[in-house]
């Protein structure tokens, strides 16, 4: 099931700069999106979530851009800091409460 | 700040055994989901649970699978006789609507 896809596997970023997590959908049908943050041996965090209607939806540090002619979005994190050092799973939903995920990114903030 | 709680944190038991795996979802939530996580794999939705009977299943949740809502905050993943490929992470999650889910910590099953 590749209908979400994260191709980077590893993302890693100097603390402060930006860090730009992308997430590319297959599935017209999706009309909300999420962003989840994972750290091991605990369950996703909810972070950020944008609907169809939008294209960006901000909160504090964290935006979130949606593209739905190219069927991408993306997470973007300013500044960022080694406590966002995590997982990072884009999921979407469409036509119901089903959440489709993606197979994640994990980011390395250094300091 | 509410949170949904799982129970246990790690079950072991042996192929064919029947296990239950407990979740208590935020209060006043109406939606409650069961997703799984394989080693190494992505996380997949398994079920969701509206109104006392199940919205949504995937062909992961064939009839070795079931939910329940006992009482009015526990809800339960039962699998009535485990093989060595249902190890995995099974998370809980719970919404107040056709939104964000919230997710509990995972209870970690082996089957051996």
């Amino acid at each position: 099931d590749q209908q979400v896809k994260q191709n980077s596997p590893s993302l890693s970023v100097q603390e402060g700069r930006i860090s730009i997590l992308n997430c590319d959908y297959t599935n017209s049908m999706f009309d909300y999106f999420l962003w989840y943050k994972k750290y091991p041996a605990e369950g996703p965090t909810f972070l950020i979530s944008i609907s169809s209607i939008k294209d960006k939806n901000e909160d504090g540090r964290f935006t979130v851009f949606l593209n739905k002619s190219a069927k991408h979005l993306s997470l973007h994190i300013v500044p960022s800091q080694p406590g966002d050092s995590a997982v990072y799973f884009c999921a979407a939903s469409g036509g119901g409460n089903k959440l489709v995920f993606g197979a994640g990114t994990i980011l390395r903030v250094k300091s | 700040e509410p949170e949904v709680t799982q129970t246990p944190s790690h079950q072991v038991t042996q192929m064919g055994q029947e296990v239950i795996l407990r979740c208590v979802p935020i209060s006043n939530h109406l939606y409650f989901y069961w997703y799984r996580q394989i080693l190494g794999q992505k996380v997949e939705f398994l079920v969701s649970f509206y109104n006392n009977e199940i919205s949504e299943k995937s062909e992961i949740f064939d009839d070795q699978f079931s939910v329940e809502r006992p009482d009015g905050s526990n809800f339960t993943l039962k699998i009535r006789s485990t093989k060595l490929e249902d190890s995995a992470m099974y998370f809980c999650a719970s919404s107040s609507g056709q939104d964000e889910q919230f997710f509990g910590p995972g209870t970690r099953l082996t089957v051996l």
